[in-house]
């Protein structure tokens, strides 16, 4: 079974400029989240999504992020413009059933992005 | 509001020695618990995850232990290899969904 995907790996791109990363959840997951984790700080939620719709939007630093996740299978987030506190790394996760104690995330590799 | 930390931020051990990581929580109200491992340049890797009517969860050298009351949880890894060297993070889930993680502690197993 493949795990969680994410694309690119690594992002370089001046301030101002747009870039939108995907993720690919496990096949059958329903939930999909975004985290990221800026320089010297911990990881910190950014959405989540149970199939197509947004539960919780709640840690989206501004109206830059954009996130939709299509189909409720892949899911991108888009910064638009980019600024540099955006660089970082950013994770995606999904899991199958989050209703009760017992939810596993299984997380993505990371989209590394620099903002220069 | 939820305040995860995890002391120190880097340990380094010689090879065989046994490892214990701490996490504490100020809000006992999670549903779970979940240690994870990371290695440079990679994602997380879930390691053990302890529901909140767990007391503890074991799987091969690790061992994870979880005090709600006090809030705190603390991850044993027997006789350390240097193959164990990453940073391990927890996280604790107490609303429909997100984690919030600890900043990590550096672990770094010396041959």
């Amino acid at each position: 079974e493949a795990g969680v995907t994410q694309f690119p790996s690594h992002s370089v791109i001046e301030k101002g400029q747009t870039v939108t990363l995907r993720c690919d959840p496990i096949s059958g997951h329903d939930n999909l989240y975004w985290y990221r984790r800026v320089m010297g700080k911990e990881i910190k939620f950014l959405l989540h999504f149970v199939k197509e719709s947004k539960q919780d939007e709640s840690g989206m630093p501004n109206n830059r992020f954009l996130a939709e996740r299509t189909g409720g299978t892949y899911s991108t987030l888009k910064v638009q413009p980019a600024e540099l506190e955006d660089s970082g790394v950013y994770f995606c996760a999904s899991s199958h059933d989050n209703r009760g104690p017992g939810e596993t995330q299984y997380f993505g590799p990371g989209t590394r992005l620099l903002v220069l | 509001k939820q305040e995860v930390t995890q002391i120190p931020a880097a340990l380094s051990v010689p090879e065989g020695e046994n490892l214990v990581l701490n996490c504490s929580f100020t809000d006992s109200a999670i549903y779970n618990l979940q240690w994870f491992r990371q290695d440079p340049g990679k994602g997380l890797t879930s390691l053990l995850l302890i529901q909140s009517s767990q007391r503890e969860q074991t799987s091969g050298r690790l061992n994870a232990s979880l005090d709600k009351s006090s809030g705190r949880s603390t991850l044993y890894i027997a006789a350390s290899q240097p193959g164990d060297s990453a940073t391990y993070l927890c996280a604790v889930k107490n609303s429909w969904g997100k984690l919030q993680f600890g900043a990590g502690t550096q672990v770094v197993v010396t041959p």
